[in-house]
């Protein structure tokens, strides 16, 4: 049972256009999302959050929209750079549980085209 | 850097064996989070420590096991290694349960001969 899912495993994007990377859920109870950018060999890196409360956070070129009706969330990244090539994970946390445990997301693997 | 240590990097061994993974977190950071990753998976929780008591589990294996000490490090028990215990597995901090994000280290990669 996969709570949070990224159905695109990659996505390819030239420099300088947007990169939109997709993650749905399906635990209404989700309250706080994150996205965490991974390069090989390394841990995830945290990228940007947003609350349920909201429904977008912006933090330079990435931006994060949250539909909580479609129980779907988006990442922007404006413009895309070769260095934003990496793995990107979306996750969710319930905080009604008491543990603040991320669930994670498959991860969509990034290519920035120069 | 993250500021969350974890040691090895790498770790080779063989079925039926036990290892020990190692994490410090970030400093001033109290609870510290463990996930395995699988080949192509996303990451799984295993389990929470918070200033040394357990605070939750996740789909953590009855052969896993582990412990934060007192200078709040944690380390993950793993025994009677099986071919499908081979992933990444990775520690997080944060300073309280209820304070995002969690910061991660690079995480030991296991794999079972």
């Amino acid at each position: 049972d996969q709570q949070v899912k990224q159905n695109s495993p990659s996505l390819s994007v030239q420099e300088g256009r947007i990169s939109i990377l997709n993650c749905d859920y399906t635990n209404s109870m989700f309250d706080y999302f994150l996205w965490y950018k991974k390069y090989p060999a390394e841990g995830p890196t945290f990228l940007i959050s947003i609350s349920s409360i909201k429904d977008k956070n912006e933090d330079g070129r990435f931006t994060v929209f949250l539909n909580k009706s479609a129980k779907h969330l988006s990442l922007h990244i404006v413009p895309s750079q070769p260095g934003d090539s990496a793995v990107y994970f979306c996750a969710a946390s319930l905080s009604g549980a008491g543990s603040y445990q991320l669930t994670f997301g498959k991860g969509t693997k990034l290519s920035v085209i120069p | 850097d993250s500021g969350v240590t974890q040691t090895p990097k790498h770790l080779i061994t063989a079925t039926g064996q036990r290892v020990t993974l190692r994490c410090s977190p970030r400093s001033g950071d109290l609870s510290v989070y463990w996930y395995q990753q699988s080949l192509d998976q996303g990451l799984q929780f295993l389990i929470q420590y918070y200033n040394g008591e357990e605070r939750a589990k996740g789909n953590i294996l009855e052969r896993f096991s582990a412990q934060q000490f007192p200078d709040l490090h944690s380390e993950l028990n793993l025994s009677s290694l099986e071919l499908g215990d081979s992933a990444l597995y990775f520690c997080a901090s944060s300073p309280a349960p209820g304070v995002q994000p969690q910061h991660f280290g690079d995480g030991t990669r296991l794999s079972i001969l």
